[in-house]
């Protein structure tokens, strides 16, 4: 089993609508979690960053953590064209190395 | 400059070269990675310096050697490379600990 589960899609959407992003992972120690959003040929740039449990929102992006279910989510409002990218949830548990495990990236369209 | 550069941004060597992959970052960070993105697979974390030593080696094959002279420069040496070894690898810093990473474009590697 991998450590973080994502659902590559690709997922097609409407501008306008909401999107919902989603990890699974199965290690009980990672403690903090990120979003990043990789357009075509570029490198990945970070969206969200949370520790522990929670919300945390920014702009039309919100990121919730729900570590009873080892489950996470990114929700983008008023989806635009321009949010079409591939869309990397990455988690670590505390340690010195900061060592990231990422999931496979789910790439999303919105169509305009 | 700003941010994470890397350079080149494509390579394409035969599996007898030798080349080098050049990252430096601007942000004051005392921690940098390298990772490799293959199609399909999630970001494969290869190794981790914080504070000029290698702290992470993720049993990278001998035939990448990474180096850091200083907390703004990394490279990744690259001798008798394989096809498998195609990807785009991407260099990353941040603070050390559990800081969020940033990334640079990446380096698009092919083996011949």
């Amino acid at each position: 089993q991998k450590e973080v589960e994502q659902d590559p899609g690709p997922l097609s959407v409407p501008e306008g609508a909401i999107v919902s992003l989603n990890c699974t992972y199965s290690n009980s120690a990672f403690q903090y979690f990120m979003w990043y959003r990789q357009y075509s040929r570029k490198g990945p740039e970070l969206l969200m960053y949370t520790y522990s449990s929670g919300n945390k929102e920014d702009g039309r992006f919100t990121a919730q953590v729900d570590k009873s279910s080892k489950y996470i989510s990114l929700f983008i409002r008023d989806s635009q064209p321009s949010d079409s990218a591939t869309y990397l949830c990455a988690m670590s548990a505390i340690s010195n190395t900061g060592k990231l495990i990422f999931g496979q990236g789910t790439t999303l369209q919105v169509k305009p | 400059e700003t941010g994470v550069t890397q350079t080149p941004r494509h390579l394409v060597m035969g599996m007898t070269n030798k080349k080098s992959l050049k990252c430096e970052q601007h942000l004051g960070h005392n921690a940098m990675y390298w990772y490799k993105q293959s199609a399909k697979k999630p970001l494969e974390l290869m190794f981790v310096y914080s504070l000029e030593e290698r702290v992470e080696n993720n049993s990278v094959p001998s035939r990448f050697s990474p180096e850091c002279p200083n907390s703004s420069h990394l490279f990744l040496h690259l001798h008798t490379l394989q096809p498998e070894d195609s990807a785009l690898y991407l260099c990353a810093s941040s603070q050390e600990g559990n800081q969020p990473q940033h990334f640079g474009d990446g380096t698009r590697l092919s083996i011949l």
